[in-house]
């Protein structure tokens, strides 16, 4: 079975780093795109980037593009979403999703709650 | 970047009750087309790829169709499970880009 699991909810001061995990499992993890999916509270969802683990290309929507860090490491099938320095408005959930036929998206992790506030 | 306009932003319906929801392309994306419903607490779920084709283990009362610019999400008999937030994305081209949601609530 294919599976993405990620790492859990965090809650951070803003100012502070923060890298968050999606872990594969049940496929080949270089051979599959891994993307990024912001939900902020109650609002709707937002692509934000995404990675081919085979040879770390990465793709950023130009909204996020500078905002975030998308990477990978290929020995332990694990992708992951960085912040150098958050801010309140980074407050949402974070999905991983992996590419189904063309960029449509299925399966999904179950989501990291990233709660920032001082 | 390709905007994709949904509507409606809400729809009361009642159990049993057909259900149309679409979305529309600013611009040319063949059938690129992607639908999700996505439930309170929940990562959304694929339910239509290639504008019309169900994902495995999606009942067949989902349908997807349309092509270019203009496509429509049916539900043709509304069961007590599909009451959801359903979302299209655009999955032709970065950055890919999703509708603003249609929530269907029970009547």
């Amino acid at each position: 079975e294919v599976q993405l699991v990620q790492s859990g909810a965090e809650v951070k001061k803003p100012g502070e780093s923060l890298k968050i995990s999606c872990k594969g499992s049940g496929y080949s993890f270089t051979r599959y795109w891994i993307g990024w999916v912001r939900q902020m509270p109650g609002k709707g969802l937002e692509w934000m980037g995404i990675i081919y683990p085979g040879d770390s290309d990465t793709r950023y929507s130009p909204s996020f593009q500078g905002q975030v860090t998308i990477s990978a490491d290929k020995s332990i099938s694990t992708a992951y979403l960085q912040w150098s320095s958050l801010k309140a408005s980074d407050t949402a959930i974070y999905y991983c999703a992996r590419p189904a036929v063309q960029w449509e998206f299925d399966p999904w992790g179950q989501g990291t709650l990233v709660t920032v506030s001082s | 970047d390709i905007q994709m306009t949904q509507s409606p932003s809400s729809v009361s319906a009642s159990v049993g009750d057909r259900v149309t929801i679409t979305c529309r392309a600013s611009q040319v994306i063949s059938s690129w087309l992607a639908w999700y419903q996505q439930k309170p607490g929940k990562a959304p779920k694929l339910l239509i790829y290639g504008a019309s084709s169900l994902q495995s283990g999606v009942p067949s009362r989902f349908s997807g169709s349309g092509s270019g610019t203009d496509f429509t999400l049916t539900i043709s008999s509304l069961q007590p499970e599909d009451f959801a937030t359903y979302y299209c994305q655009q999955a032709n081209s970065f950055p890919l880009t999703f509708g603003g949601g249609t929530k269907v609530e029970i009547k």
